[in-house]
């Protein structure tokens, strides 16, 4: 089956640049989205079609893709952008979702 | 107001039946395909089926195909979730998801509007 993998972890101080990677095979081939998750509440969407930002998100979140792996940045991070991260994308049959392990943002 | 609101969860002994319902409002549910996602306690997301705009394609996750079905009343601003033969590994958060509108009826395979999700627990 196919699978995205992401680190569990990823640790950075206010005001700096936290980056969060995701890696498959189908990446290559097929978009990649982003979910941020915070405590108590439902997925919310911050990238869409691999580097683009729904209305709403700060322009502090940005997202590239290159080969395999997918790339979550936060630039500038504030303590509200610790949570949970999300990637997701299609497997190679475009038909079946998958979605990373998660990575766990903490704002030191 | 544009929401997804899921209800029906609960707690249900292995092997039973349940049905998880999703209501929509503030948006036009005939134009969106429709999923369920679901997450374990402390665990990650799980994507488990997918209906498109009108009904007639579904997908499901090798996990739950022939023990779930999805389905959708679009006159009623609904979205269900069958779920036969309920095993412990059930036990998760389910979260309706939207997908963007699609004129041309493919689905896009990702999620712009959650729910707040319902909480299945099977349990003996």
């Amino acid at each position: 089956s196919y699978e995205l993998t992401q680190p569990p972890s990823v640790s950075v101080s206010p005001g700096q640049t936290a980056r969060i990677t995701c890696s498959g095979d189908a990446l290559s081939k097929q978009y990649t989205y982003w979910y941020q998750q915070k405590p108590g509440q439902a997925p919310l969407l911050v990238i869409f079609k691999t580097s683009q930002r729904p209305s709403g998100v700060p322009e502090r979140l940005s997202a590239s893709s290159s080969g395999t792996t997918a790339t979550l940045t936060i630039r500038g991070v504030q303590a509200e952008d610790e949570a949970d991260y999300f990637c997701q994308s299609a497997d190679s049959s475009g038909n079946h979702v998958v979605f990373g392990g998660g990575t766990k943002l903490t704002v030191l | 107001q544009v929401q997804l609101v899921e209800s029906g969860g609960g707690v249900v002994q292995p092997g039973r039946s349940l049905r998880l319902s999703c209501a929509a409002s503030g948006f036009t549910l005939s134009r969106n395909a429709m999923h369920w996602v679901r997450q374990a306690p402390g665990k990650g997301l799980e994507w488990v089926a997918s209906i498109s705009y009108d009904g007639s394609r579904k997908y499901y996750a090798d996990s739950v195909k022939g023990r779930f079905t999805i389905s959708r009343d679009n006159s009623k601003h609904a979205l269900y979730l069958q779920m036969n033969s309920l095993r412990r590994e059930d036990t998760a958060v389910y979260y309706c998801a939207r997908e963007p509108p699609n004129r041309f009826g493919e689905l896009f395979w990702y999620f712009d509007l959650w729910g707040r999700g319902t909480l299945l627990t099977v349990s003996p």
